[in-house]
């Protein structure tokens, strides 16, 4: 069965540092997603993307943030300079259709010391 | 003001216990989907449940069923029997037309903790 991928499982960065998230949709999906989590908290969203460009984000989703499709499989999320509080996992997500379901990855969990 | 509430912040039961987790929403749209996700102690977001607004028929599969009520906005899961591998927090979330759907927003979620 298909499944979104996601790597690394686990990043550990310094504040300040830029990280690049990765993400491999469900291959024949059209739109995706990155959402956060911060522990013990509720998913949150952060922006959609749909036809090379950000259909929709949320207020957490800043200047700081960017995404980008850079071939036919990857789907990356990019901190520019990381902030303590953006310590969280990190959900890759997409979907066939806009009103279907969002497929989850695992997950990368963004350590920020 | 919060669009997707779950009162329910831990629910502890012992396994065979029936247990519905409540969900209720608030939307301006007319047109507007729902969810629920599980979240394992692994910590992946597994679908469980699309609803679209216009179909209020009640939902069963294996030992899950969904309750979905607009006159009350609510849309609770009911695990019959429950089992040690139900524990984990569900997450009850809603799109919305006004977003183009494309936005998840999720309640706090609710753990569910099955003991022997």
């Amino acid at each position: 069965e298909p499944e979104v991928t996601q790597t690394p499982s686990h990043q550990v960065t310094q504040m300040g540092q830029e990280v690049i998230l990765r993400c491999v949709p469900i291959s024949n999906h059209l739109y995706f997603y990155w959402y956060r989590q911060i522990l013990g908290q509720k998913v949150e969203f952060l922006v959609s993307f749909y036809n090379n460009e950000i259909s929709e984000k949320s207020e957490i989703f800043d200047d700081q943030f960017s995404v980008e499709r850079p071939d036919g499989s990857n789907f990356t999320l990019k901190i520019r300079s990381t902030k303590l509080e953006d310590s969280a996992m990190y959900f890759c997500a997409s979907s066939p259709g806009a009103r279907n379901e969002q497929f989850f990855g695992p997950g990368t969990r963004l350590t920020v010391l | 003001a919060q669009k997707v509430t779950q009162a329910q912040t831990e629910i502890s039961v012992v396994e065979k216990e029936d247990v519905t987790l409540d969900c209720v929403y608030e939307t301006r749209d007319t047109t507007y989907y729902l969810f629920w996700y599980k979240q394992p102690p692994s910590g992946e977001l597994v679908f469980l449940i699309r609803r679209n607004s216009f179909d209020e028929q009640n939902e069963i599969s294996g030992r899950y069923s969904w309750n979905f009520q607009k006159s009350t906005s609510s849309f609770n899961f009911t695990i019959t029997a429950s089992q040690v591998v139900d524990s984990a927090v569900y997450f009850c979330a809603l799109s919305e037309a006004g977003s183009g759907y494309s936005t998840l927003t999720f309640g706090k979620g609710t753990m569910l903790l099955v003991s022997p």
